[in-house]
């Protein structure tokens, strides 16, 4: 498809179960960001990968959470041992490169997984 | 820590007024600036993306940036119902994009 694919679209899952999103970004995107959005909040920056560059890990909030990307298309955000405070939309965006510059590429964003813990 | 602040809302106009919506930023570096809609339990959707101080317009869409003062804004003229959603301000600190919390915004028929 032409746009940002995440699946599953929701996920609901007990507390204390491991949970995996994944996230495709748009061909060519070198740039591929996670965020979490809470209900009526904001996006909440998580972690950022760009090219084969280390990834930028500053906003996971703890160790349960990490993710990969895998030869520099394909992204998997895993939570392990879900808590309810994990529930949120969890977005995934990517760009043709990383912002910083001046004239940065543009964000576009799939459609998000709703995760919902019980 | 770097700060993109916006006023939640929500923000009434009349159907055909003009809406203006402000976001200020703390990082003097940044040096890209993007706004964004989202609709209730939709993504955030691309509007415009301004990197040079003053307007940019595009359709009913003007987007100002003012360096100086750290303020970027969108002007969304004729606004109409379909218009009423959640408008993100993004603001380009390091590598990363800083999200502001979001403004409300309800064109009332």
């Amino acid at each position: 498809g032409a746009g940002v694919s995440q699946s599953p679209s929701n996920k609901v899952t007990e507390k204390g179960k491991d949970v995996e999103l994944r996230c495709d970004p748009i061909s060519g995107h070198t740039a591929l960001y996670w965020y979490r959005q809470s209900l009526g909040q904001g996006l909440e920056f998580l972690i950022y990968f760009q090219g084969n560059s280390a990834p930028d890990k500053s906003g996971l909030p703890s160790d349960r959470f990490s993710a990969e990307r895998t030869g520099g298309s394909v992204s998997t955000l895993t939570i392990q041992r879900t808590q309810q405070e994990d529930s949120a939309v969890y977005l995934c965006a990517s760009s043709l490169a990383p912002p910083g510059g001046g004239q940065d590429q543009p964000q576009h964003f799939g459609d998000g997984t709703r995760l919902s813990i019980l | 820590q770097k700060e993109v602040e916006q006023n939640s809302g929500p923000l009434s106009v009349p159907e055909g007024a003009i809406a203006s919506l402000n976001c200020t930023y703390s990082d003097r570096g940044s040096q890209s600036f993007f706004w964004y809609r989202q609709y209730s339990g939709k993504s955030p959707e691309l509007i415009m993306f301004i990197y040079s101080n003053g307007d940019k317009e595009d359709g009913r869409f003007t987007a100002q940036l003012n360096k100086a003062s750290q303020y970027v804004s969108l002007l969304i003229r004729d606004s109409q119902p379909s218009d009423s959603a959640t408008y993100l301000c993004a603001v380009d600190s390091s590598y990363k994009l800083i999200f502001g919390s979001g403004t409300r915004l309800l064109v009332r028929p």
